[in-house]
């Protein structure tokens, strides 16, 4: 258990509709990650923060996608205008220590009917 | 950019074999493989990496290979159990790229047999 949380664990919505997702890493002031993953394939990165600032987006980030990392902790994913598409599991993952692993989380899964 | 393939995307194999999942990468400028552990319904689970300056490294019953002139690594389970079923992703970075980001494998679906 690396000891990244994320919630909800499930959300069911319904299109249009926005959702937000939240991470809770082990430690603040490191770099996060988001990743979705498809059923049957491998996650794809959508953006990173080092401390509190979103350095790289993911072309896979289209406009309806919003990420922040307030004061360098916590993080939230926005979903706005939720697609029968967004339906994915959203990871996010941590690096701890100076070895640049990085920790997953639980991930959230999104169904989008 | 970067691109992973792995293979098989399936695997079976009989409780005590050895199972073998082999991946390839693009980007010659990749240095950071990590292979990862996934059971149903949650996250992935980092088991074992290697980094480009290593030919192998070994871990009880896990061991990885990287060749970095072909530019494919594998992965092997030795002894394999049946708590060893899973999916396996391989995975691949690059420290030039400041994000460190992984670019994962379309993983590998391992059935350990009892």
């Amino acid at each position: 258990d690396t000891g990244v949380s994320q919630n909800p664990r499930h959300k069911i919505t319904k299109r249009g509709q926005n959702v937000t997702f939240r991470c809770d890493p082990i430690s603040e002031h490191n770099r996060l990650y988001w990743y979705r993953q498809t059923l049957g394939q491998g996650p794809e990165f959508l953006t990173y923060f080092q401390n509190e600032a979103q350095l790289e987006k993911s072309r896979l980030l289209s406009d309806r996608f919003s990420a922040e990392r307030p004061k360098g902790s916590f993080s939230t994913l926005e979903i706005q205008r939720t697609e029968q598409g967004d339906s994915a599991m959203y990871l996010c993952a941590e690096v701890a220590g100076g070895n640049n692993e990085q920790f997953f989380g639980p991930g959230t899964r999104l169904t989008v009917l | 950019g970067e691109n992973v393939e792995q293979h098989p995307s399936t695997l079976s194999v009989q409780e005590g074999d050895s199972a073998v999942i082999k991946c390839t990468y693009s980007d010659s400028a990749s240095n950071y493989f990590p292979w990862y552990k996934q059971e149903l319904g949650k996250g992935p689970q980092l088991i074992i990496d290697i980094r480009s300056n290593v030919g192998e490294k070994k871990d009880q019953r896990i061991a990885v290979t990287l060749n970095k002139t072909a530019k494919h690594f594998s992965l092997h389970i030795t002894e394999t159990q049946p708590e060893d079923s899973a999916v396996y992703f391989c995975a691949a970075s690059r420290s030039m790229d400041s994000s460190y980001k992984l670019i994962f494998g379309s993983g590998t679906r391992l059935l350990v047999r009892p």
